[in-house]
């Protein structure tokens, strides 16, 4: 079956410091590939996305690309900020191409991060 | 546009209690799921729906858990009679069945005691 194994966390960084979030799935078919996002009290939120081989997702300075040749879709950022604070999750939807939002997500078990000033 | 809504956002019950969880999805998204968060692991799906229809319940525990999605729009979760192993964050999301991504509401936090 599917399967997202995540960086464990909890991950703690200095602000500007680089950031990174390793992922690593397990798919039957062409996956897409996802990272939410959770802030305290919040729900989850899509952070970014990629449909297939070699796609990069990027949103608010985050980034990841897709690689099937190693299965991971490793979270990156440049400069960490002390708002970035909060849980992260890998998930993928093995469904592929189009139509990949109306699927199940198979999360990881996310990644706590915190940043201080 | 306003999101996922989820309600209540906690509630406390004893064993063997019932207890039950309402969602009303972003407007016009025709698909609707329900997960479950444990602490510390990632959600997993109970329920799919596609207007009115389940079309994956192959993950929810059908003797005590129920759902239902009449006229397609809100949503209701059910657990009855509710076990300890029950305490969990319930989280409802919506979807367009255009294919982009799912959106989530903050969850019922759920304790049994």
């Amino acid at each position: 079956g599917n399967s997202v194994t995540q960086m464990e966390g909890p991950v703690t960084l200095s602000e500007e410091a680089f950031l990174t979030i390793n992922c690593t799935y397990t798919a039957t078919g062409y996956p897409s590939l996802f990272w939410y996002v959770q802030y305290p009290g919040e729900g989850l939120q899509l952070l970014l996305k990629a449909t297939k081989a070699d796609d990069k997702g990027s949103n608010k300075g985050f980034e990841a690309t897709y690689r099937k040749e190693t299965t991971s879709f490793h979270l990156e950022k440049g400069s960490v900020q002390v708002s970035d604070s909060a849980v992260y999750f890998c998930a993928l939807s093995d469904q592929g191409g189009s139509n990949f939002g109306n699927e199940k997500l198979t999360f990881g078990t996310g990644t706590r991060l915190t940043i201080i000033p | 546009e306003a999101g996922v809504v989820q309600s209540p956002r906690y509630k406390i019950i004893e064993k063997k209690q019932p207890v039950a969880f309402w969602c009303n999805p972003i407007s016009g998204h025709n698909t609707l799921y329900w997960y479950l968060q444990n602490l510390g692991q990632g959600p997993e799906l109970l329920i799919r729906y596609e207007n009115e229809e389940a079309v994956d319940d192959s993950q929810l525990p059908k003797d005590r858990f129920s759902a239902e999605r009449l006229k397609g729009v809100d949503s209701t979760l059910k657990i009855q009679p509710a076990e300890l192993g029950d305490s969990a964050v319930y989280l409802c999301a919506s979807s367009l069945d255009d294919g982009t991504a799912q959106y989530f509401g903050p969850g019922t936090r759920l304790t049994v005691l």
